[in-house]
């Protein structure tokens, strides 16, 4: 498998306008995650789905952002409009997660690095 | 926040030293995990060690988890320039599916 795949690797863009990053999580998996990684906040987790259902979204800070996942291989983060403050690299990540309490061990795409001036 | 705390936030140390990272957290846990980080790249998963374990070791790697002080420590041994890289534990919460990640220890190797 190829693992996690995020497209583009680099973005840049000027403030207000709309940004879309892609995620293909890894066959099989369940579980997608999408992170943002700054200096100043570390890894964020801002939200999450399990079999394609979004089942934690409090992580998203602003309505600005949304994120979808249409089926169980590709998901999409939009900001709209883009920020400066939005600049940071975003990380995708998946996982088989299992019932109960097994283990949740996540598989992290290359991540997209933005950059919203 | 949520977020475990990691020390030291950086470590630098010769090629063949053992380095040694703290990762503390706040709520009780199923498993605790770490991962490294290269620089440019995403979060790669090293070692898992369940709540009622209290070591384990894979190759170089260490892990000791104490749940009564919510605490793990990752010990490197024998350690190369190529283990130069960022740390982190991530803990996930009894019925949770997410991971709470720490702010990360900073190591790097030099030949």
């Amino acid at each position: 498998d190829a693992g996690v795949i995020q497209s583009p690797r680099h973005e840049v863009t000027e403030m207000g306008q709309e940004v879309t990053l892609r995620c293909k999580p890894i066959s099989g998996h369940n579980s997608l995650f999408w992170y943002r990684q700054t200096m100043m906040r570390g890894l964020e987790l801002l939200i999450y789905f399990n079999n394609n259902v979004p089942i934690d979204d409090s992580g998203m800070p602003e309505d600005r952002f949304s994120a979808k996942m249409p089926n169980a291989s590709f998901s999409t983060l939009k900001i709209q409009p883009s920020e400066p403050r939005d600049s940071a690299v975003y990380f995708c990540a998946s996982s088989l997660t299992p019932h109960g309490q097994g283990e949740n061990i996540q598989y992290f795409g290359a991540g997209t690095r933005l950059s919203v001036l | 926040s949520q977020q475990g705390e990691e020390d030291p936030q950086a470590l630098s140390i010769q090629e063949g030293e053992n380095a040694t990272m703290n990762c503390s957290y706040k709520t009780s846990i199923n498993n605790l995990q770490w991962y490294r980080q290269n620089s440019g790249r995403g979060l790669v998963h090293l070692i898992l060690i369940r709540s009622n374990e209290r070591e384990k070791h894979s190759g170089r790697l260490r892990v000791t988890l104490d749940t009564s002080k919510k605490s793990s420590s990752l010990l490197i041994t024998a350690s190369r320039a190529a283990d130069t890289a960022s740390y982190f534990c991530a803990t996930d919460a009894i019925h949770q599916q997410k991971l709470v990640f720490g702010t990360g220890t900073r190591l790097l190797v030099s030949p």
